[in-house]
């Protein structure tokens, strides 16, 4: 079984630009989630999705950053525009309802971007 | 709100010796899951353990082991006969119940070096 498939894995950027991380979750996995980490600490969850509905999105600053799962399937997470302090690892996961599984969340590679 | 503290930042051992991370958490829900996650150098979070809140009894997964003392609000997680592939960053982490939306709140990690 494939795994949550993020892209690009790297990216680096002058600070005022945008940019766009794409995540497609593990087939079947209703709730897909976006977290930042910066170095050093733990992931924090932006925002998660059900379906295609966000419904918890009270860490994404709303200001600059962006997200979408139009079919409730993949997701695009933007920024723009980008601000130093922007420069993280961002990881995508999935999990299923399926109750077996607690609502154990997949991760992806994550996407390191740098802002310069 | 939820807290996860992982006070031990860095830990170094020789290989086969045993490993000891400490957890401890804060929240109001009674109901709640805990989990431990390993980050390899290569980024991706990777599920290790899980204990829902109603279930104390501290089990033992091959090298894996852990003990979730409800009374200090701790969930520690052991590696015994650690190997150098053991190396990686430990996170744990707190999940409200999945009714409630499963949000994963994360310490900020424990940095395990194991060297041969």
């Amino acid at each position: 079984e494939a795994g949550v498939v993020q892209s690009p894995r790297y990216k680096i950027i002058e600070k005022k630009q945008p940019v766009a991380f794409w995540c497609n979750p593990i087939s079947g996995h209703n709730t897909l989630y976006w977290y930042r980490q910066n170095l050093g600490q733990g992931p924090e969850l932006l925002i998660r999705y059900e379906n295609e509905e966000a419904v918890d999105d009270s860490q994404l600053p709303k200001d600059r950053f962006s997200a979408e799962r139009l079919k409730g399937v993949d997701s695009t997470l933007k920024i723009q525009p980008a601000e130093l302090g922007d420069s993280a690892v961002y990881l995508c996961a999935s999990s299923s309802r399926d109750r077996s599984s607690y609502n154990e969340q997949f991760f992806g590679p994550g996407t390191r971007l740098t802002v310069l | 709100a939820q807290k996860v503290t992982q006070a031990q930042t860095e830990i170094s051992v020789v290989e086969k010796e045993d490993v000891t991370l400490d957890c401890v958490y804060e929240t109001r829900d009674t109901t709640y899951y805990l989990f431990w996650y390993k980050q390899p150098p290569s980024g991706e979070l990777v599920f290790l353990i899980r204990r829902n809140s109603f279930d104390e009894q501290n089990e033992i997964s091959g090298r894996y082991s852990w003990n979730f003392q409800k009374s200090t609000s701790s969930f520690n997680f052991t590696i015994t006969a650690s190997q150098v592939v053991d190396s990686a960053v430990y996170f744990c982490a707190l999940s409200e119940a999945p009714a409630a939306g499963n949000k994963l709140t994360f310490g900020g990690g424990t940095r395990v070096l194991v060297k041969p």
